[in-house]
């Protein structure tokens, strides 16, 4: 089964400070995906990766920035958090070959005070 | 713009209940159109995925199909662990020369409670 894991589950941060939040995934997956969900607004994108350190912008990627060093590895990192990006992160990948189904983690729930 | 609109934003059923979920949805060119089901604090499972209108997927109590314009989820005879936020998605095709990269636009979810 694919895997894709998320290194913390719960993670609290105080305003102003450097945040990273890392996804693995072990299926050899050329894309990756990283969204955040708040109740009433569903899944959005943040930013995606379809190879090695490449990257585009999803649809709200303003404070956020990523990274992918290596093929299983995708970063998100904020700059300097702040409250409004209090909310659940999910990373995802795919193939790049039909079905293009994605594969979600299980989420980090950060919470920025 | 892609969207996608799920309704009914909450659902209760009892016990044996059936149901269905509606997911309308407007796109550029539908490459494929998910349904994942989420449990609190967890992220998305994949349940189906349905390409082209006439379409039909079932697993267990749950039968997902398609239109060209939307999406029904049918819930048969639900049972309390049926009871999740269940979420609708698009894929597009690539256009202008570019490639969607399976990027997926996600509705708001239809938050789905069965009482025994």
């Amino acid at each position: 089964d694919v895997k894709v894991t998320q290194s913390s589950r719960y993670l609290v941060k105080r305003t102003g400070e450097k945040v990273f939040l890392e996804c693995v995934q072990d299926m050899d997956h050329e894309n990756m995906f990283w969204y955040r969900q708040d109740p009433g607004l569903g899944l959005r994108l943040i930013y995606f990766s379809y190879d090695v350190k490449m990257k585009e912008k999803g649809d709200i990627p303003e404070g956020y920035s990523v990274s992918r060093e290596k093929k299983e590895r995708f970063s998100l990192i904020l700059e300097s958090a702040s409250t409004n990006q209090t909310s659940m992160y999910l990373c995802a990948s795919s193939p790049s070959t039909a079905p293009l189904r994605q594969f979600f983690g299980p989420g980090t729930r950060l919470t920025v005070l | 713009e892609d969207q996608v609109t799920q309704s009914p934003e909450a659902l209760r059923l009892q016990e044996g209940e059936s149901s269905s979920l509606n997911c309308s949805y407007t796109v550029s060119g539908l490459r494929g159109l998910f349904w994942y089901r989420q449990d609190p604090g967890k992220g998305p499972e994949f349940l189906f995925t349905l390409y082209s209108a006439g379409e039909e997927k079932e697993k267990e109590r749950l039968k997902a199909t398609l239109t060209k314009k939307e999406s029904f989820l049918h819930i048969t005879a639900p049972k309390p662990e049926d009871s999740a936020t269940y979420l609708c998605a698009v894929q597009p095709y690539s256009n202008a020369g570019g490639t969607s990269y399976g990027k997926l636009t996600f509705g708001q979810g239809t938050i789905l409670t069965v009482h025994p």
